[in-house]
């Protein structure tokens, strides 16, 4: 079974820059996450997606950043214009369902993103 | 005062010891516990999930929860080098609330 695939896997912008990051889940997972890993912290969830309805949102910062799962598989995440604080790996991890397997999120390698 | 508090380490054992890991976190409504294994560049992996307190063995790795004291624990006996890693806890309420991650502890298991 092939796991989460996300591209890029590194990219350097300038600030005030745009940047798009392409996450494909696991096949057949209903459920998308992005998560934002700042060095050193653990990963705090942007986005959560159940097929392609928004679930959680709450932690997306909406002036900056977007993000889209259109026909409920691939996912883009959008940041513009970026800041220095955006410098982060973006995680991608699908689940299965809602239900009571939503503890098992695959994860994906990230991308590794630095704003200079 | 965050929700999940994990001692960021670095923790450095040699090969064979006993780890422990702990976790305290502050929101009685966490049920389900996990934690992941993320090694240098790639994402995490689920290593062990409890649910409500309790113990629960995996191999070498055991993963204790003490909902009345509000804190979790994995311990991995035997500790091999390719244990070298970050570990993160890792917790929610419902089955589908979000996730709420700690900080995350480096460990490296010296040969």
């Amino acid at each position: 079974e092939a796991g989460v695939a996300q591209s890029p896997r590194y990219k350097i912008i300038e600030k005030r820059q745009s940047v798009a990051f392409w996450c494909n889940p696991i096949s057949g997972h209903a459920t998308l996450y992005w998560y934002q890993q700042i060095l050193g912290q653990g990963p705090k969830l942007l986005i959560q997606f159940q097929n392609n309805g928004v679930v959680d949102d709450s932690q997306l910062p909406k002036d900056r950043f977007s993000a889209e799962r259109l026909k409920g598989v691939d996912s883009t995440l959008k940041i513009q214009p970026a800041k220095l604080e955006d410098s982060a790996v973006y995680l991608c991890a699908s689940s299965p369902t809602t239900g009571s397997l939503t503890y098992e999120q695959y994860f994906g390698p990230g991308t590794r993103l630095t704003v200079t | 005062q965050k929700e999940v508090e994990q001692d960021p380490g670095p923790l450095s054992v040699p090969e064979g010891a006993i780890v422990s890991l702990n976790c305290t976190y502050s929101n009685s409504a966490f049920q389900y516990f996990m934690w992941y294994r993320q090694y240098s560049r790639k994402g995490p992996e689920l290593l062990m999930y409890t649910y409500s307190s309790g113990n629960k063995e995996d191999g070498r790795f055991t993963a204790q929860v003490d909902k009345s004291s509000k804190y979790i624990s994995l311990f991995i006996r035997d500790s091999q080098p390719s244990d070298s890693a970050t570990y993160l806890c890792a917790m929610k309420g419902t089955s589908g609330s979000r996730l709420t991650f700690g900080e995350g502890t480096q460990l490296t298991v010296n040969p």
